[in-house]
């Protein structure tokens, strides 16, 4: 059965630092998507990361894949406090199964000026 | 571009009332799903459905029914609503298949308070 972990849960930047958000997944995952939910909001899809070694990167986010290490990381560069959001990593199970997202738990993220 | 709507938006119901949650899709998709989400927990499938007429159990699907008629709709029903099923419901539509990236389009979310 798959799960998905991320750490950390809570991160708190100032603007203009990086860093990065772990996302470690326990089987293997076809496929792995970054989502980022807004306080009250809906989800936003990010990324989808479909193959070992791939990268995707949008303004100041950048997602990758290492699918031998399970692992994918969602790294920000100079970060700027419209980042402040939730974001959730979640892999498929669709090459064993029915095709359903398995969620991480979320790393809030709080970027002060 | 309506995308996946959602109805209601907020409800607040009495224990052992039932309701059903609406959600419609105009994209096509053959994949869709209900997810609840916990502050802290992330999101909980309680099912899904591959296309019209075939629905199955995610991870917990206790105390709620779904149907899925049409390509377009997938209801979600809760019969005797009890306050462990206070929680924002989520649903969300895909075009999965093995060539396709199987990428979630979200409502808006349906926040619901079980008194």
């Amino acid at each position: 059965e798959l799960k998905v972990e991320q750490n950390p849960l809570f991160l708190s930047m100032q603007e203009g630092k990086n860093y990065t958000i772990y996302c470690n997944y326990s089987t293997t995952s076809d496929r792995l998507y970054w989502y980022r939910q807004d306080p009250g909001k809906s989800l936003e899809s990010l990324f989808v990361l479909l193959s070992n070694g791939a990268v995707k990167q949008e303004g100041r986010l950048m997602a990758s894949l290492d699918t031998k290490a399970r692992l994918s990381t969602l790294h920000i560069t100079a970060a700027v406090h419209d980042l402040s959001a939730t974001y959730f990593c979640a892999g498929s199970n669709y090459g064993g199964s029915q095709g359903n997202l398995i969620f991480g738990k979320g790393t809030k993220l709080s970027v002060k000026p | 571009n309506a995308g996946v709507t959602q109805t209601p938006k907020f409800r607040i119901l009495k224990i052992g009332q039932s309701m059903t949650l609406q959600c419609a899709q105009d994209m096509n998709h053959n994949y869709m799903y209900w997810y609840r989400q916990d502050p802290g927990m992330g999101l909980k499938l309680i099912y899904y459905s591959v296309g019209a007429g075939i629905t199955d159990k995610g991870e917990v699907p206790n105390g709620y029914n779904v149907s899925r008629s049409t390509t377009e709709d997938f209801p979600l029903r809760l019969e005797l609503a009890a306050p462990s099923q206070t929680s924002v419901y989520f649903c969300a539509s895909s075009y999965t298949s093995g060539s396709t990236t199987g990428e979630l389009f979200f409502g808006e979310g349906s926040r619901l308070t079980v008194l």
